[in-house]
């Protein structure tokens, strides 16, 4: 039981957009930055979205983030063929007398 | 570039310790933090804990008992032990610069 709660599957056909949904509590998300991860099949996870809206250096435009109260949300536009994978949100939580971040369960993106 | 890689034996036995290394390069170990992070077989990934440049730790409640991190900054490492394994601690472990920049992860199997 992840304590970030995510949707387990979205899809779109190229070219659609596609949003996955995080919803958390007022001790992470609510209170804390969010991060995404893409997770593509084999592979280890790559951060995509940091501080709930910024990319880092390479990551495609296409990809956004946002956040509204304790709930965070990762958009994908233009989607295209590579972008199947799973995806994963985080933040930190800030309970008292266990502190540390916390991630949701995983959406598995599949582009139709 | 920031690359880490993880090594250690890929099966230990249900009882025994869990040891992990992480071998850092392009970044020196003497700032930021250094995570743990894991993720089971067609599962999603949980926090196990950081270390910071400083020595200072945090772990993951349901670990805490279990965990051991530490740095060696004379061969820009970090380690990982864990106590008492079970099949339960089977998983990919990936070792991370906080939680932006990730290894490639090792997979453990807890197996006699």
């Amino acid at each position: 039981q992840s304590v970030l709660t995510q949707p387990p599957s979205a899809s779109g056909t190229p070219g659609q957009r596609v949003t996955i949904s995080c919803s958390g509590s007022s001790s992470n998300i609510g209170s804390n930055t969010v991060n995404w991860y893409q997770q593509l099949p084999g592979t280890a996870p790559k951060l995509l979205i940091y501080s709930i809206n910024q990319r880092p250096s390479g990551v495609p435009d296409r990809f956004s983030g946002s956040k509204s109260g304790t709930s965070a949300s990762l958009a994908i536009s233009g989607l295209q063929s590579e972008d199947e994978a799973d995806y994963y949100c985080a933040a930190w939580d800030d309970t008292l007398n266990a502190p540390g971040w916390v991630f949701g369960g995983g959406t598995k993106v599949t582009v139709l | 570039q920031v690359q880490l890689q993880e090594s250690g034996p890929g099966l230990v036995k249900p009882s025994e310790t869990l040891s992990l290394t992480c071998t850092v390069s392009g970044s020196s170990i003497s700032s930021y933090y250094w995570s743990w992070i894991r993720q089971p077989p067609g599962k999603g990934l949980e926090w196990i804990g950081y270390i910071y440049y400083s020595g200072t730790t945090n772990y993951n409640r349901s670990l805490r008992s279990r965990v051991t991190i530490s740095l060696d900054t004379s061969k820009n490492q970090f380690s990982l032990k864990l106590r008492s394994v079970t099949a339960a601690d089977t998983a990919v472990y990936y070792c991370a610069r906080e939680v932006a920049y990730w290894g490639q992860g090792t997979l453990v199997t807890v197996s006699s």
